[in-house]
């Protein structure tokens, strides 16, 4: 079973440029999670799909960020425009459970953004 | 102050020795995980313990759990230079959340 797996490894960007981080779930993974962490802090929680709803996006730090799963499927996170402060590494995670009870996230490898 | 802090911060061992690095917590949790980033790498999955459990094993890794005082500890037994990396512990709760929140994580450097 494939896991979950992230596009690109890597981006650098100019500041006030637009990056777009795509992630696929494992294959039937209703819930979808982005995390981030920034250099030398802790990896914290950007927002939570359930299928293609966001169920909870109180981690998204402003507007300059948009998630999207349309279908319900793979799921993209925009930047536009980019800040220097949103460098970082970009975890994408998703879970099949459906209480919180089971919940056990399966994480992919990343996409380190750098802004320049 | 953040749920899911790690103790220490840093921590440096020979090959051979034992690790221990600790979490700490605030609120009550469904469940409790540990995760290893190498350098410039993802996150791996370690252990899942859940809130009605007191210790897992998975080989050399033995995780507590204690919910009384909001803690759990992560134990790497005959440590080796491939364990180097950060760890992390996520939690998972109260109920009706399913974020995940990430202390800021324990550096180990296993030397040989």
């Amino acid at each position: 079973e494939a896991g979950v797996t992230q596009f690109p490894s890597h981006s650098v960007i100019e500041k006030g440029q637009t990056v777009t981080l795509r992630c696929d779930p494992i294959s039937g993974h209703d819930n979808l999670y982005w995390y981030r962490r920034v250099m030398g802090k802790e990896i914290k929680f950007l927002l939570h799909f359930v299928k293609e709803s966001k169920q909870d996006e109180s981690g998204m730090p402003n507007n300059r960020f948009l998630a999207e799963r349309t279908g319900g499927t793979y799921s993209t996170l925009k930047v536009q425009p980019a800040e220097l402060e949103d460098s970082g590494v970009y975890f994408c995670a998703s879970s099949s459970g459906v209480l919180a009870w089971v919940n056990e996230q399966f994480f992919g490898p990343g996409t380190r953004l750098t802004v320049l | 102050s953040q749920q899911g802090e790690e103790d220490p911060q840093a921590l440096s061992i020979q090959e051979g020795e034992n690790a221990t690095m600790n979490c700490s917590y605030k609120t009550s949790i469904n469940n409790l995980q540990w995760y290893r980033q190498n350098s410039g790498r993802g996150l791996v999955h370690l252990i899942l313990i859940r809130s009605n459990e007191r210790e897992k094993h998975s080989g050399r890794l033995r995780v507590t759990l204690d919910t009384s005082k909001k803690s759990s500890s992560l134990l790497i037994t005959a440590s080796r230079a491939a364990d180097t990396a950060s760890y992390f512990c996520a939690t998972s709760g109260p109920s009706g959340t399913y974020k995940y929140i990430f202390g800021t994580g324990t550096r180990l450097k296993v030397l040989a």
